[in-house]
């Protein structure tokens, strides 16, 4: 089992659809989860992070955690066409010393 | 805030060169730095940690006599790529954290191309 396994995608939505990204954890001693958007040809940036169980929004944006189920998403309302890019999840582990694991990420087109 | 840079943004060189990637920190103090390398459509590879004023951790399967991490200050962390080979064309991207536990801010990334 990978540690932070998350749907290649790619996911495709229509412009001003909901569009969710999905990830799972193997360390449930994890505290810190984050989400990073990378486009294509570019090093990702980091849009979201949490650390406690509900959600979590900023703008656009909603991140939820679910301690309990190891599960943690992004909701992008109102996609646009700009949001198109690859979506990483990443998760800080105390298994085996600190450390952040990211997923292979999702990619992620919203059509005009 | 947390800006992280990388010099240079791309470069090209002869197999069996030496290529040096700066990475720095410019508005924060970076006690660890982060080494990473994505080939084309994959996901990223975490290289190694980079420790201010001591060794590099290294990940399983990649050559510290190889790739020579440096991290003689709070704000700068170089990763020399030697006796580069075609199959070390890469994009290698850096990043740091203000604070452990909290999220990594990358570079912009350096595209290695080795011909």
């Amino acid at each position: 089992q990978k540690e932070v396994e998350q749907n290649s995608g790619p996911l495709s939505v229509p412009e001003g659809a909901i569009a969710s990204l999905n990830c799972t954890y193997s360390d449930r001693g994890s505290q810190s989860f984050f989400w990073y958007r990378q486009y294509s040809g570019k090093s990702p940036e980091l849009i979201m992070s949490i650390y406690s169980n509900g959600d979590k929004e900023d703008g656009r944006f909603t991140a939820q955690l679910n301690k309990a189920s190891q599960y943690v998403s992004l909701l992008i309302r109102d996609s646009q066409p700009s949001d198109s890019a690859t979506y990483l999840c990443a998760v800080n582990m105390l298994a085996g010393g600190f450390k952040t694991i990211f997923g292979a990420g999702t990619r992620l087109f919203v059509k005009a | 805030g947390a800006v992280v840079s990388q010099h240079p943004s791309w470069v090209i060189c002869k197999s069996g060169t030496s290529v040096k990637i700066e990475c720095r920190s410019l508005d924060f103090q970076a006690t660890t730095m982060f080494w990473y390398r994505q080939f084309p459509k994959q996901s990223l590879m975490l290289m190694a940690t980079s420790n201010e004023g001591s060794k590099a951790t290294y990940e399983q399967g990649v050559e510290k006599d190889k790739f020579l991490i440096n991290h003689a200050s709070l704000t700068l962390s170089t990763l020399t790529v030697t006796s580069a080979h075609p199959e070390d064309s890469s994009f290698y991207i850096c990043s740091a954290h203000t604070e452990t536990g909290y999220g990594q801010f990358f570079g912009p990334g350096t595209r290695l191309t080795v011909l």
